[in-house]
C-alpha cells in the first residue's frame, strides 16, 4: 500500500537561508508525487508533481524536489527562503486506484524568521 | 485563486446533528475529491465522484455521504456528528480523464468544522 512519511513536524529556518523538507515514500506501483503547500486559514495549492522523466522537479516560489528511487525519497528544497514562505507543506502520494485520490503525509511547517 | 469555492466558512454544531457542507467546482470539472483534515494532521481522503457517481471511498463510515451534481456543485453530508469529526474539510475538483500529466487538482479554501 502507499504511504508518505514527513520525518520533521517543524523546520524552523532564518530568511535567505536554504531549506530542505523531507518526505519518504512507500508505493509498490509506478510512482507520481506531489507536493502542496497550505498558508494559514487557507487551501492546498500544488507546488509541484513529479510523473516522470527527469528527476528534478521545479515548481512554484523557487521550490524543487528531486526524486531518488533508491531512497525512495522526494525532498523538497529551495535556495533561500522568504518570510512569505513560512506555511504548512505537505507530500503527497495517489492511492492505486486513481491519481487523484490522495494519500498526504502529516506535513511539516516551515517557519521562517527575520 | 483557485475557482473551487466552499461554504460555509465555519460551522459550529453539537454531537449527533446533521450537517451538510457545499462545494462548487471549476466549470468543466467532472471529478470532485473530498478530504477531512484534523488538527495538526494531513489531509485524509473521503471518497471522490466522477460525473455524479461516487468513485471511490475511504476509510470513512457510511454516516459520510456525498452527492455531486450537473452544474458542478456537491454536497457532504455528515450524520449523527461526533466531536472527532471537527475538523478542515476540503474538496477539491480536476477534469478528469486525462491523467495528471495534463490535469491538476484544485482545492478549495475549506470549511471549519466544529463539533461540541
Amino acid at each position: 500500500a502507499q504511504s508518505v512519511t514527513q520525518l520533521d513536524s517543524q523546520v524552523p529556518v532564518f530568511e535567505e537561508a536554504p531549506v530542505e523538507l523531507r518526505c519518504n515514500y512507500s508505493s509498490s506501483v509506478s510512482v507520481y508525487l506531489f507536493w502542496y503547500v497550505q498558508y494559514p486559514n487557507q487551501g492546498l495549492q500544488l507546488l509541484l508533481k513529479y510523473l516522470s522523466g527527469s528527476t528534478l522537479v521545479k515548481g512554484i516560489n523557487g521550490f524543487e524536489a528531486e526524486f531518488n528511487k533508491s531512497q525512495t525519497s522526494f525532498h523538497l528544497r529551495k535556495p533561500s527562503v522568504h518570510i512569505s514562505d513560512t506555511a504548512e507543506y505537505f507530500c503527497a502520494v495517489p492511492r492505486m486506484d486513481s491519481s487523484y485520490k490522495l494519500i498526504f503525509g502529516s506535513g511539516t511547517r516551515l517557519l521562517v524568521r527575520p | 485563486e483557485t475557482g473551487v469555492t466552499q461554504s460555509p466558512t465555519h460551522l459550529i454544531k453539537t454531537r449527533g446533528q446533521q450537517v451538510t457542507l457545499r462545494c462548487s467546482s471549476q466549470s468543466g470539472h467532472n471529478t470532485v475529491s473530498w478530504y477531512q483534515q484534523a488538527l495538526g494532521q494531513g489531509p485524509q481522503f473521503i471518497f471522490q465522484y466522477y460525473r455524479e457517481e461516487e468513485n471511490g471511498r475511504g476509510n470513512f463510515p457510511p454516516r459520510f455521504s456525498g452527492l455531486q451534481f450537473p452544474n458542478y456543485s456537491s454536497e457532504l453530508n455528515v450524520n449523527a456528528l461526533e466531536l472527532d469529526d471537527s475538523a478542515l474539510y476540503l474538496c477539491a475538483s480536476n477534469l478528469g480523464g486525462t491523467g495528471p500529466s495534463t490535469d491538476t487538482q484544485y482545492f478549495g479554501p475549506g470549511t471549519r468544522l466544529t463539533v461540541l
